[in-house]
Protein backbone atom coordinates (compact mmCIF):
# COMPACT_ATOMS: atom_id res chain seq x y z
CA UNK A 1 0.00 0.00 0.00
CA UNK A 2 1.56 3.17 -0.75
CA UNK A 3 1.66 5.57 1.79
CA UNK A 4 0.03 8.91 -0.27
CA UNK A 5 -2.17 7.99 -2.66
CA UNK A 6 -3.91 9.97 -4.92
CA UNK A 7 -6.25 9.44 -8.58
CA UNK A 8 -3.97 10.10 -11.11
CA UNK A 9 -7.13 11.67 -13.59
CA UNK A 10 -7.41 13.89 -15.40
CA UNK A 11 -9.73 15.24 -13.68
CA UNK A 12 -12.24 17.62 -15.78
CA UNK A 13 -14.57 20.28 -15.16
CA UNK A 14 -16.22 22.97 -16.72
CA UNK A 15 -15.73 26.51 -15.89
CA UNK A 16 -17.15 27.70 -12.95
CA UNK A 17 -17.49 24.26 -11.38
CA UNK A 18 -16.41 22.60 -8.08
CA UNK A 19 -13.32 20.77 -8.58
CA UNK A 20 -12.62 17.99 -5.50
CA UNK A 21 -9.31 16.41 -5.18
CA UNK A 22 -8.76 13.42 -2.70
CA UNK A 23 -6.07 11.86 -0.99
CA UNK A 24 -6.06 9.24 1.20
CA UNK A 25 -2.99 8.23 3.62
CA UNK A 26 -1.81 5.29 5.34
CA UNK A 27 -0.04 6.51 8.52
CA UNK A 28 -2.48 6.82 11.04
CA UNK A 29 0.06 8.92 12.96
CA UNK A 30 0.40 11.75 10.58
CA UNK A 31 -0.19 14.94 11.73
CA UNK A 32 0.60 17.64 8.71
CA UNK A 33 -1.32 17.70 5.25
CA UNK A 34 -0.05 19.84 2.73
CA UNK A 35 -1.76 20.63 -1.07
CA UNK A 36 0.68 21.27 -3.33
CA UNK A 37 0.38 22.70 -7.41
CA UNK A 38 2.56 22.05 -10.01
CA UNK A 39 1.83 23.88 -13.38
CA UNK A 40 3.38 21.55 -16.43
CA UNK A 41 7.15 22.55 -16.30
CA UNK A 42 7.40 23.81 -13.13
CA UNK A 43 7.93 23.39 -9.67
CA UNK A 44 5.57 22.84 -7.29
CA UNK A 45 4.10 25.71 -4.42
CA UNK A 46 2.46 25.00 -1.65
CA UNK A 47 -1.54 26.10 -1.55
CA UNK A 48 -2.95 24.99 1.38
CA UNK A 49 -1.83 23.53 4.91
CA UNK A 50 -4.42 21.55 7.38
CA UNK A 51 -3.12 20.12 10.73
CA UNK A 52 -6.63 19.48 12.78
CA UNK A 53 -10.13 17.51 11.36
CA UNK A 54 -12.33 19.67 9.55
CA UNK A 55 -12.35 22.03 6.91
CA UNK A 56 -9.63 25.20 6.54
CA UNK A 57 -10.94 28.17 3.68
CA UNK A 58 -8.70 30.01 1.52
CA UNK A 59 -10.47 31.56 -0.89
CA UNK A 60 -11.51 29.87 -3.38
CA UNK A 61 -9.65 26.59 -1.66
CA UNK A 62 -10.96 24.57 0.89
CA UNK A 63 -8.87 21.65 2.51
CA UNK A 64 -10.97 19.16 4.51
CA UNK A 65 -9.00 16.53 6.92
CA UNK A 66 -10.57 13.05 8.56
CA UNK A 67 -8.01 11.77 10.67
CA UNK A 68 -10.25 8.76 11.85
CA UNK A 69 -10.96 7.69 7.52
CA UNK A 70 -7.13 8.98 7.20
CA UNK A 71 -8.87 11.28 4.30
CA UNK A 72 -7.70 14.50 3.30
CA UNK A 73 -8.93 16.69 0.26
CA UNK A 74 -9.16 19.97 -1.62
CA UNK A 75 -11.66 21.58 -3.18
CA UNK A 76 -12.11 24.57 -5.46
CA UNK A 77 -15.00 26.43 -5.95
CA UNK A 78 -15.45 28.50 -8.90
CA UNK A 79 -12.91 26.81 -11.21
CA UNK A 80 -11.02 28.31 -14.05
CA UNK A 81 -8.91 27.27 -16.84
CA UNK A 82 -5.97 28.58 -15.07
CA UNK A 83 -6.09 26.27 -12.20
CA UNK A 84 -5.71 23.73 -14.66
CA UNK A 85 -2.77 21.70 -12.85
CA UNK A 86 -1.12 19.04 -10.93
CA UNK A 87 -2.39 18.65 -7.45
CA UNK A 88 0.02 17.02 -4.84
CA UNK A 89 -0.89 15.95 -1.53
CA UNK A 90 1.85 15.81 0.85
CA UNK A 91 1.66 14.23 4.26
CA UNK A 92 4.28 14.98 7.28
CA UNK A 93 4.08 12.07 9.15
CA UNK A 94 6.23 13.15 12.11
CA UNK A 95 9.46 12.46 10.88
CA UNK A 96 10.32 15.75 9.85
CA UNK A 97 9.93 14.77 6.27
CA UNK A 98 7.34 14.67 3.44
CA UNK A 99 5.92 12.45 1.72
CA UNK A 100 3.71 12.92 -1.46
CA UNK A 101 1.44 11.46 -3.61
CA UNK A 102 2.04 10.96 -7.11
CA UNK A 103 -0.84 13.74 -7.67
CA UNK A 104 -4.29 14.11 -9.47
CA UNK A 105 -3.93 15.97 -13.15
CA UNK A 106 -6.78 18.60 -13.15
CA UNK A 107 -8.45 20.25 -16.24
CA UNK A 108 -10.70 23.09 -16.14
CA UNK A 109 -11.99 23.78 -19.79
CA UNK A 110 -13.92 27.31 -20.77
CA UNK B 1 10.52 36.45 -2.34
CA UNK B 2 12.75 33.62 -1.05
CA UNK B 3 14.92 32.47 -4.11
CA UNK B 4 16.19 28.55 -4.56
CA UNK B 5 18.49 28.18 -7.58
CA UNK B 6 19.57 25.23 -8.78
CA UNK B 7 22.75 25.59 -11.28
CA UNK B 8 21.22 23.75 -14.74
CA UNK B 9 18.09 23.08 -15.84
CA UNK B 10 18.85 20.53 -18.87
CA UNK B 11 21.72 18.60 -17.98
CA UNK B 12 22.91 15.83 -20.63
CA UNK B 13 25.44 13.28 -18.98
CA UNK B 14 26.97 9.37 -19.82
CA UNK B 15 26.68 6.70 -18.01
CA UNK B 16 29.51 6.37 -15.22
CA UNK B 17 30.40 9.82 -15.24
CA UNK B 18 30.44 11.56 -11.98
CA UNK B 19 27.81 14.57 -11.72
CA UNK B 20 27.28 17.47 -9.67
CA UNK B 21 23.50 19.04 -9.41
CA UNK B 22 24.20 23.04 -7.69
CA UNK B 23 21.50 24.13 -5.31
CA UNK B 24 21.68 27.20 -2.87
CA UNK B 25 18.76 29.02 -1.67
CA UNK B 26 19.33 32.83 0.05
CA UNK B 27 16.86 33.28 2.78
CA UNK B 28 19.25 31.64 5.56
CA UNK B 29 17.03 28.22 5.55
CA UNK B 30 17.92 25.76 7.47
CA UNK B 31 16.15 22.55 6.19
CA UNK B 32 17.18 21.59 2.70
CA UNK B 33 15.86 18.44 0.38
CA UNK B 34 16.80 16.47 -2.49
CA UNK B 35 13.65 15.20 -4.48
CA UNK B 36 13.52 13.12 -7.66
CA UNK B 37 10.34 13.63 -9.75
CA UNK B 38 8.92 10.75 -12.47
CA UNK B 39 5.67 10.16 -14.34
CA UNK B 40 3.71 7.77 -12.12
CA UNK B 41 5.71 7.80 -9.49
CA UNK B 42 5.58 11.30 -7.93
CA UNK B 43 8.05 13.32 -5.65
CA UNK B 44 10.89 10.95 -3.68
CA UNK B 45 12.84 12.21 -1.37
CA UNK B 46 16.57 11.28 -1.85
CA UNK B 47 18.42 13.39 0.49
CA UNK B 48 17.82 16.06 2.86
CA UNK B 49 19.89 18.20 5.67
CA UNK B 50 18.89 20.42 8.62
CA UNK B 51 22.14 21.81 9.29
CA UNK B 52 25.42 22.66 7.82
CA UNK B 53 27.63 19.12 7.67
CA UNK B 54 24.29 17.65 8.63
CA UNK B 55 22.38 15.05 6.44
CA UNK B 56 19.99 12.05 6.45
CA UNK B 57 19.14 9.74 4.46
CA UNK B 58 15.24 9.92 2.39
CA UNK B 59 13.44 7.43 0.93
CA UNK B 60 16.25 6.54 -2.20
CA UNK B 61 19.76 7.06 -1.73
CA UNK B 62 21.10 4.80 -3.09
CA UNK B 63 23.26 5.80 -5.89
CA UNK B 64 23.53 9.29 -4.60
CA UNK B 65 25.49 11.22 -2.39
CA UNK B 66 25.26 15.12 -0.86
CA UNK B 67 27.50 17.52 0.73
CA UNK B 68 25.88 20.78 2.64
CA UNK B 69 29.54 22.93 3.40
CA UNK B 70 27.80 26.51 4.10
CA UNK B 71 24.49 26.57 4.84
CA UNK B 72 22.82 27.73 1.39
CA UNK B 73 24.58 25.30 -0.88
CA UNK B 74 23.27 21.33 -0.41
CA UNK B 75 24.72 19.51 -3.52
CA UNK B 76 24.00 16.39 -4.62
CA UNK B 77 26.51 14.25 -6.57
CA UNK B 78 25.92 11.02 -8.64
CA UNK B 79 29.05 8.93 -8.15
CA UNK B 80 28.64 7.08 -11.30
CA UNK B 81 25.97 7.95 -13.18
CA UNK B 82 23.34 5.33 -14.81
CA UNK B 83 20.82 5.53 -17.04
CA UNK B 84 18.07 4.74 -14.09
CA UNK B 85 19.34 8.34 -12.70
CA UNK B 86 17.07 9.86 -15.51
CA UNK B 87 14.95 12.09 -13.91
CA UNK B 88 13.63 15.64 -12.93
CA UNK B 89 15.22 16.77 -9.72
CA UNK B 90 13.93 19.03 -7.47
CA UNK B 91 16.07 20.98 -4.51
CA UNK B 92 13.60 22.34 -1.58
CA UNK B 93 14.45 24.67 1.44
CA UNK B 94 12.42 25.63 4.48
CA UNK B 95 12.84 27.16 7.50
CA UNK B 96 13.19 25.12 10.61
CA UNK B 97 9.72 25.11 12.29
CA UNK B 98 8.05 24.48 15.84
CA UNK B 99 5.54 22.57 17.16
CA UNK B 100 3.44 19.84 14.91
CA UNK B 101 5.63 20.30 12.20
CA UNK B 102 9.03 21.01 11.31
CA UNK B 103 8.69 20.67 7.76
CA UNK B 104 6.65 23.84 6.95
CA UNK B 105 6.46 25.58 3.37
CA UNK B 106 8.88 23.88 1.18
CA UNK B 107 10.14 26.72 -1.46
CA UNK B 108 11.20 24.58 -4.56
CA UNK B 109 13.90 25.36 -7.63
CA UNK B 110 12.87 25.52 -10.79
CA UNK B 111 14.48 21.65 -11.11
CA UNK B 112 17.45 20.04 -13.38
CA UNK B 113 15.86 17.52 -16.04
CA UNK B 114 19.11 15.03 -15.75
CA UNK B 115 19.34 12.89 -19.32
CA UNK B 116 21.81 9.80 -18.45
CA UNK B 117 22.73 8.14 -21.77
Amino acid sequence: QKEVEQNSGPLSVPEGAIASLNCTYSDRGSQSFFWYRQYSGKSPELIMSIYSNGDKEDGRFTAQLNKASQYVSLLIRDSQPSDSATYLCAVNQGTDKLIFGTGTRLQVFP
Amino acid sequence: DVKVTQSSRYLVKRTGEKVFLECVQDMDHENMFWYRQDPGLGLRLIYFSYDVKMKEKGDIPEGYSVSREKKERFSLILESASTNQTSMYLCASSLKGTGVSTNEKLFFGSGTQLSVL
